[in-house]
């Protein structure tokens, strides 16, 4: 049972306009709620994350929603760059729940 | 400040043979994983060790073994390696201590491992 699903495995936008990658979870322990991204060749990095005290977190261009009644989060990326092309992994993880859970994560292309 | 390190970098075995893959972090966390992944998947959680001293499987731990040597090295060992054992590996280091605390994860450059 797949407790994080990132449900397209590839998503792809024009320069210059929104990316929006999506993810879902199915177990309520969870309360912490991060993005990394990867690169090929190189190991994943933290991008960015959200409690669940929250609903909407910034950092530049990058937003991350959760609208826990529906245990959904979101990634969006505005406006979108050729470099932010790579693949984007959601993961979950709580007080409660333990170590993180990940997708199986979304490839992102952005066409110039 | 290097993060988390990994060797080798690359690695061709034939099948049966063993070996082990090393990996250290220098920022003082508490856990450390391992990770595979394989072509069009994510990453699946091999071992675990949530502070030195402890380890504990994940999802996919059959073939493998771990060492938590000391709180900067957790290596994993192969001991008899099987073409499906073909992939990249990761470690990941967090300061998280079970019960507490957000777990973000530091991932090293990874390992690619082929087994003939």
């Amino acid at each position: 049972d797949q407790q994080v699903k990132q449900n397209s495995p590839s998503l792809s936008v024009q320069e210059g306009r929104i990316s929006i990658l999506n993810c879902d979870y199915t177990n309520s322990m969870f309360d912490y709620f991060l993005w990394y991204k990867k690169y090929p060749a190189e190991g994943p990095t933290f991008l960015i994350s959200i409690s669940s005290i929250k609903d909407k977190n910034e950092d530049g261009r990058f937003t991350v929603f959760l609208n826990k009644s529906a245990k959904h989060l979101s990634l969006h990326i505005v406006p979108s760059q050729p470099g932010d092309s790579a693949v984007y992994f959601c993961a979950a993880s709580g007080t409660n729940a333990g170590k993180s859970t990940f997708g199986d994560g979304t490839t992102l292309t952005v066409k110039p | 400040n290097a993060g988390v390190t990994q060797t080798p970098k690359f690695q061709v075995l034939k099948t049966g043979q063993s070996m082990t893959l090393q990996c250290a972090q220098d920022m003082n966390h508490n856990s450390m994983y391992w990770y595979r992944q394989d072509p069009g998947m994510g990453l699946r959680l091999i071992y675990y060790s949530a502070s030195e001293g402890t380890t504990d499987k994940g999802e996919v731990p059959n073939g493998y073994n771990v060492s938590r040597l000391n709180k900067r090295e957790f290596s994993l060992r192969l001991e008899s390696a099987a073409p499906s054992q073909t992939s990249v590996y990761f470690c990941a280091s967090s300061e998280v201590r079970w019960g507490w605390g957000t777990d973000t994860q530091y991932f090293g450059p990874g390992t690619r491992l082929t087994v003939l």
